[in-house]
């Protein structure tokens, strides 16, 4: 069974760091793309950033470049997502997500809350 | 950047009916690159259909997208209780990865 669980979320102020991470199973983590997608309360879906299967590659939403920085442990099979500089338009769910393309599963995400 | 937009913002439809799902891309698109999501409240999306028309493992066939262009579409041919979602679609052909607003998927 496939399961990604992400951890890491809270509360923040503005200015702020945090880490999330998403620990995989159930699948060849090193031999796929993935991906974060977060979720504003209420809102849409808007992507993130992914990162090759290696890590040699990392894309990024315009507005979170050189803020976050995404990576990958393929012998924890694990995934992250460092966030610096974090705004209040940054609070969201925030899913970790197989693949680079369409996302083949996701996590059930974890919640960033960034408020004074 | 592609800008995905869909109609109907919400669709409310008795079990039974047929919805059809629109997504509309500012350029035209191969339909390669298209995807559609169903969210249920509290939980994660779910992959449906990707390449606009291939369902992903575990899908039921009343589920079937189309489209090529600049118009998609996903329609569900008879709604089962558990359909009523949003339903979000994807263009995935560059970066960034872009999603369109949802179409909610209501019991009339």
């Amino acid at each position: 069974e496939v399961q990604l669980v992400e951890s890491g979320g809270g509360l923040v102020q503005p200015g702020g760091s945090l880490r999330l991470s998403c620990a995989v199973s159930g699948f060849t983590f090193s031999t796929y793309w993935m991906s974060w997608v977060r979720q504003a309360p209420g809102k849409g879906l808007e992507w993130v950033a992914n990162i090759k299967e290696d890590g040699s590659e990392t894309y990024y939403l315009e507005s979170v470049k050189g803020r976050f920085t995404i990576s990958r442990d393929n012998a924890k099979n694990s995934l992250y997502l460092q966030m610096n500089n974090l705004r209040a338009e940054d609070t969201a769910v925030y899913y970790c997500a197989w693949g680079g393309s369409w996302y083949f599963n996701w996590g059930q995400g974890t919640l960033l809350t960034v408020s004074s | 950047e592609v800008v995905l937009t869909q109609s109907p913002g919400t669709l409310s439809l008795s079990p039974g009916e047929r919805a059809t799902l629109s997504c509309r891309a500012s350029q035209s698109v191969s339909s390669t690159f298209l995807a559609w999501y169903q969210q249920k409240p509290g939980q994660a999306p779910r992959l449906l259909i990707y390449g606009a028309s291939s369902r992903a493992t575990g899908i039921p066939d009343r589920f079937s997208g189309s489209g090529s262009g600049t118009d998609f579409s996903l329609t569900i041919s008879r709604l089962e209780p558990e359909d009523f979602a949003v339903y979000y679609c994807q263009h995935y052909g560059g970066t960034p990865k872009t999603f369109g607003q949802g179409t909610k998927v209501e019991i009339k």
